[in-house]
């Protein structure tokens, strides 16, 4: 059964920084991996996919990385905004019943 | 283009009572999904939908919840009778014909069983 980890739990950083949030699965047998924001009280807005063939994608100041063999994906934040404080989810598609795995998610917190 | 509509965004109920959700996918997508997310955890899938047909609803608790894709548009989520750890945000997301295209979310519902 596909297990989604994520490291830190919680992050609180100065305005300006780069941060780098994890994430691990247990089963590499993956279709692709997702990473999703959350704000408080709100939906999930999707920042980025990677298909398992990928070993990376790019918007804007994001960067996604996924090393499938290691079961690891890291969401790559430039030069991080207030608004950019949110719960950062990470979601993987197996290749069995296809189901959809979230993780618990980073609570980031960007001060000003 | 339209999101993925939800109503009602919040319901407060007493444990026993039932309880409807409403979801509208983003139009052209096949795939439609319900999750259930407790505060502070990740979304936990409970319903995938290939248009009309149900393709995984192995963690749905089927003695009290109950969802239908009519059409293979609009969805609804039914729990009878909801219990005090039903308490949680349901979110329903579409996608285009899975598994390769990613999920967008709708806002979600905010139930509080008291």
């Amino acid at each position: 059964k596909q297990e989604v980890t994520q490291i830190p739990a919680a992050l609180s950083v100065p305005e300006g920084e780069n941060l780098v949030l994890n994430c691990s699965f247990t089963d590499s047998a993956i279709y692709n991996l997702q990473w999703f924001r959350q704000d408080p009280g709100k939906g999930l807005t999707s920042l980025l996919l990677i298909q398992s063939s990928q070993r990376e994608q790019t918007s804007g100041r994001l960067n996604a990385s996924l090393d499938k063999s290691s079961g690891r994906s890291t969401l790559y934040i430039a030069a991080s905004q207030p608004g950019d404080s949110a719960t950062y989810l990470c979601a993987v598609r197996d290749n069995y019943g296809q189901n959809f795995v979230f993780g618990p998610g980073t609570r980031l917190s960007v001060l000003p | 283009e339209a999101g993925v509509a939800q109503s009602p965004r919040y319901k407060i109920i007493e444990k026993r009572q039932s309880v409807a959700f409403w979801c509208n996918p983003i139009s052209g997508h096949a795939t439609l999904y319900w999750y259930q997310q407790i505060l502070g955890q990740g979304p936990k899938l409970l319903i995938q939908f290939q248009n009309n047909g149900v393709v995984d609803d192995s963690q749905l608790p089927k003695d009290r919840f109950s969802a239908e894709r009519l059409k293979g548009v609009d969805s609804t989520l039914k729990i009878q009778p909801a219990k005090l750890e039903d308490s949680a945000v349901y979110l329903c997301a579409s996608s285009l014909v899975d598994p390769y295209n990613e999920q967008f979310f709708g806002p979600g519902t905010r139930l509080t069983v008291l």
